[in-house]
This record gives C-alpha cells, sequence and structure tokens, in this order.
C-alpha cells in the first residue's frame, strides 16, 4: 500500500546529541511536512518542501533543519536537542498544491534525556 | 491565527450524538478536519471550502459556515472506534499555511 513511513518510531538521544529522523513516502507527492506534537496539543508546523523548495515557518528554532534529497525521502535534524524538544515528529505529504489533504506517517516519539 | 475548538472534552455513552465546533476570528478559505488516535497519526476526515458546503461521511459529517467563520463537526449515534482527538485545521486563504486548533477529546464508553 502507499505510504508515509517513519523511522525511527521510538528515538532516545541525549542532550545536546545531534539526531537525524528520516520519512519517506510512496505516495509520490510533491509537498512534505514536518510537525511537532507535545502531549495534548494541536500538531505545529516546523516546516515544508513543495519540491526542492523550502519553506520555514518563522517560529521554528535554528536547532531544527531540514533536507529532501529526492521526492521520496525528507530528513529532520535536531542539531543539538534540548529537554524542550521531546515531543512526537509527524511527517505528512501532500499531492499538488499546498494544503491539499494532508497524508501522516505513524510518527517518531522523541525523548532526550 | 490559531482556531478555537470547543468543546475541549467530550464523554458519550455508545449511540449518542455530538456536535465540535470549529472558530476563527478571521475570514477562512477552508477547514480541514482530522481524527487522532492516542499514539497514532492523525488521520484525514473532510475537507470544507468556502461556500457554506456540506459533506457527509458514514455517520460523521460537516459543515462551514463561512459568514460566522466557524466549521461544526457532527458525529451520528456514535461507536466506540469513533474516540480519539478531533483536530480542525484552517486556511485563510488559498495556498495559504493549516494551522491546527487545538483539538477535542472524545471519549466514546460502551
Amino acid at each position: 500500500d502507499a505510504m508515509v513511513i517513519q523511522n525511527p518510531r521510538y528515538q532516545v538521544t541525549q542532550f545536546g546529541k545531534p539526531v537525524t529522523l528520516s520519512c519517506s513516502q510512496t505516495l509520490n507527492h510533491n509537498v512534505m511536512y514536518w510537525y511537532q506534537q507535545k502531549s495534548s496539543q494541536a500538531p505545529k508546523l516546523l516546516f515544508h518542501y513543495y519540491d526542492k523548495d523550502f519553506n520555514n515557518e518563522a517560529d521554528t528554532p535554528d536547532n531544527f533543519q531540514s533536507r529532501r534529497p529526492n521526492t521520496s525521502f525528507c530528513f529532520l535534524d535536531i542539531r543539538s536537542p534540548g529537554l524542550g524538544d521531546a515531543a512526537m515528529y509527524l511527517c505528512a505529504t501532500s499531492r499538488g498544491t499546498s494544503w491539499d489533504t494532508q497524508y501522516f506517517g505513524p510518527g517518531t516519539r522523541l525523548t532526550v534525556l | 491565527q490559531q482556531p478555537v475548538q470547543s468543546p475541549q472534552a467530550v464523554i458519550l455513552r455508545e449511540g449518542e450524538d455530538a456536535v465540535i465546533n470549529c472558530s476563527s476570528s478571521k475570514a477562512l478559505y477552508s477547514v480541514h478536519w482530522y481524527r487522532q488516535k492516542h499514539g497514532e497519526a492523525p488521520v484525514f476526515l473532510m475537507i470544507l471550502l468556502k461556500g457554506g458546503e456540506q459533506k457527509g461521511h458514514d455517520k460523521i459529517s460537516a459543515s462551514f459556515n463561512e459568514k460566522k467563520q466557524q466549521s461544526s463537526l457532527y458525529l451520528t449515534a456514535s461507536q466506540l472506534s469513533y474516540s480519539g482527538t478531533y483536530f480542525c485545521g484552517t486556511q485563510e486563504t488559498s495556498g495559504s499555511r493549516l494551522t491546527f486548533g487545538e483539538g477535542t477529546q472524545l471519549t466514546v464508553n460502551p
């Protein structure tokens, strides 16, 4: 089945130790998004790619970076994770224009020790 | 501008109905509804575009009143599987970012 896949599902890292989360999609969608979701809160958009065009949200900390080497893959790099970065990270895709129906991956739960 | 959802939480018995509201202080182009079960990813339910449309999806339907800048999600004859957190996402113009509300936690008990 076509889908959005995130690896790993659970990630534990140490304070300040860089970590990379990955997302892949078999939907051949143009747009890929990264969201941060903390407990009992709404998903918060960090950034998105429309093809290779990167769009950063104004309030996304510099600590968060992203790479999209091809249509299928997108990575979230957290350069120096702090305790406040512990959250669920959701990857989503949409087909054409930005803000079409978004298809979410299962998420990666990040724990920072 | 983050939309406001109400109520924050609701508890139902199986078979009862519920309404979840989503309001914005700004004019809206579209409203998106998602359901998220605990520990899982949000799942798309439906999109409503301005024009005052109404959509249905089994026993879950929604309306969008652009004049009131408000959308309502109607859950009829609720089932246990309806439990989860319902998020509305709003879009102020075509092509603008989607902003999610804080969510409404729905619990359906036997």
